[in-house]
């Protein structure tokens, strides 16, 4: 069993539409991050959460600890936001970069 | 601000050849590290380093070697390539602890024939 999985692997949204991509992990963790990978390939670091939500902008982020999840939602969708969406969980006590990553949602916004 | 910087971009190997793949960052970051990604897998650690002179595997370091005789640069040795090694690498840097943001090279696209 894959320690971080995402749900779901591909999801096709019409432009304006409310988006959520989920995160679910197994082992215990110190921090999640969700990452942005665009058809490019550059990865950007959304958020990094350790409890409770954060808002940037149009995205969302929340975490339960207890439920071991964690969710990503986009407000007002648009094309641009077209990219792989990764969930990374941070092991306790591990202070590096020894992240383990799950295998990405890939999101595509139709105008 | 140049952030990380990875080179090259592209590259096609002969099976046996070896290779650097170049990583540069100018944040000053203590910890460095290099994944890989196939497709339908997450990324994948294979060495990291938390400071100069200090690197450790990862979950595939078979077939890589690393160095870190600077804060800034943490190279990716390619010894004998092999087609398994046909893969998208990308350098992070961090300043370690789980709070702190992790920032990416835009990634090397790695044939090896």
């Amino acid at each position: 069993k894959n320690e971080v999985e995402q749900s779901p692997q591909n999801l096709t949204a019409q432009e304006g539409e409310f988006i959520t991509i989920n995160c679910s992990y197994s082992v215990g963790i110190s921090a999640l991050h969700w990452l942005q990978q665009h058809p490019g390939g550059g990865i950007v670091s959304l958020f990094m959460l350790s409890s409770g939500k954060k808002k940037h902008g149009r995205l969302i982020a929340t975490i339960n600890i207890q439920e071991k999840h964690s969710s990503l939602h986009i407000t007002a969708s648009h094309p641009r936001d077209s990219a792989v969406y990764i969930c990374a969980v941070l092991s306790p006590g591990n202070y590096g970069q020894n992240f383990v990553f799950g295998p990405g949602t890939r999101l595509s916004v139709l105008p | 601000n140049a952030g990380v910087t990875q080179t090259p971009k592209f590259q096609v190997l002969k099976t046996g050849q070896s290779m650097t793949l170049q990583c540069a960052q100018d944040m000053n970051h203590e910890y460095m590290s290099w994944y890989r990604q196939d497709p339908g897998m997450g990324l994948r650690l294979i060495h990291y380093s938390v400071g100069a002179g200090i690197t450790d595997q990862g979950e595939v370091p078979n077939g890589y070697n690393v160095s870190r005789s600077t804060t800034e640069d943490f190279p990716l040795r390619l010894l004998s390539a092999a087609p398994s090694q046909t893969s998208v690498y990308f350098c992070a840097s961090s300043w370690g602890g789980r709070g702190n943001t992790i920032y990416f090279g835009e990634g090397s696209w790695l044939t090896v024939v």
